[in-house]
């Protein structure tokens, strides 16, 4: 069975604080995604990432950054939180051909 | 407009009742057809996974894929209150380069009720 984790199920930061989100998978998947879920919205891809250190912009990169170092780990980085962040951050991870897995999520306030 | 449109619903249904949901896209490109179930606050699971047009039954669950109409389907057969959540249909490219972006639809809020 595939597992992604996500680090943190629950997080409340302050505006203008960094924030790093993990991700982690267990199952040697070259692809890893970054998305967040607001209501009337659906998901949006903020970054993905094909390989270590290889990383590609999605549709709302703007105020987010990645980082991919092992293959297994992948973060989103707030560079400086603000409260049109306030969200849910989903992280999934597919191998090519397959169909994407989704981690359980990780619902961030920012205050 | 969007790539791909779904109605949100909410869809409420009694339990025991044949549930359809439907997806539109636009884009000819796609190839690969999923449908995810998401229970509040959890992740999206996959349900089905379908390659080109055709039927895909697994269980209580069908998923049917007309590209010519550029539409797709899940049908639930005897509804029960635990099929009560959001269901997203997702569709990619079979294209090498697009490292499997999904792209999604806004998703369904279905309720099963006793």
């Amino acid at each position: 069975d595939v597992k992604v984790t996500q680090s943190s199920r629950y997080l409340v930061k302050r505006t203008g604080e960094k924030v790093f989100l993990e991700c982690v998978q267990d199952m040697d998947h070259e692809n890893m995604f970054w998305y967040r879920q607001d209501p009337g919205l659906g998901l949006r891809l903020i970054y993905f990432s094909y390989d270590v250190k290889m990383k590609e912009k999605g549709d709302i990169p703007e105020g987010y950054s990645v980082s991919r170092e092992k293959k297994e780990r992948f973060s989103l980085i707030l560079e400086s939180a603000s409260t049109n962040q306030t969200s849910m951050y989903l992280c999934a991870s597919t191998k090519r051909g397959q169909p994407q897995h989704f981690g359980d999520g990780t619902r961030l306030s920012i205050l | 407009q969007k790539e791909v449109e779904q109605d949100p619903g909410p869809l409420s249904v009694p339990e025991g009742a044949i549930v359809s949901l439907n997806c539109t896209y636009s884009n000819s490109a796609f190839q690969y057809f999923m449908w995810y179930r998401q229970y509040s606050r959890k992740g999206p699971e996959l349900l089905m996974y379908t390659y080109s047009s055709g039927n895909k039954e697994d269980g209580r669950f069908t998923a049917q894929v007309d590209k010519s109409s550029k539409y797709i389907s899940l049908f639930i057969r005897d509804s029960q209150p635990s099929d009560s959540a959001t269901y997203l249909c997702a569709m990619r490219n079979a294209g090498g380069t697009s490292y499997g972006k999904l792209t999604f639809g806004q998703g369904t809020i279905l309720t099963v009720h006793p």
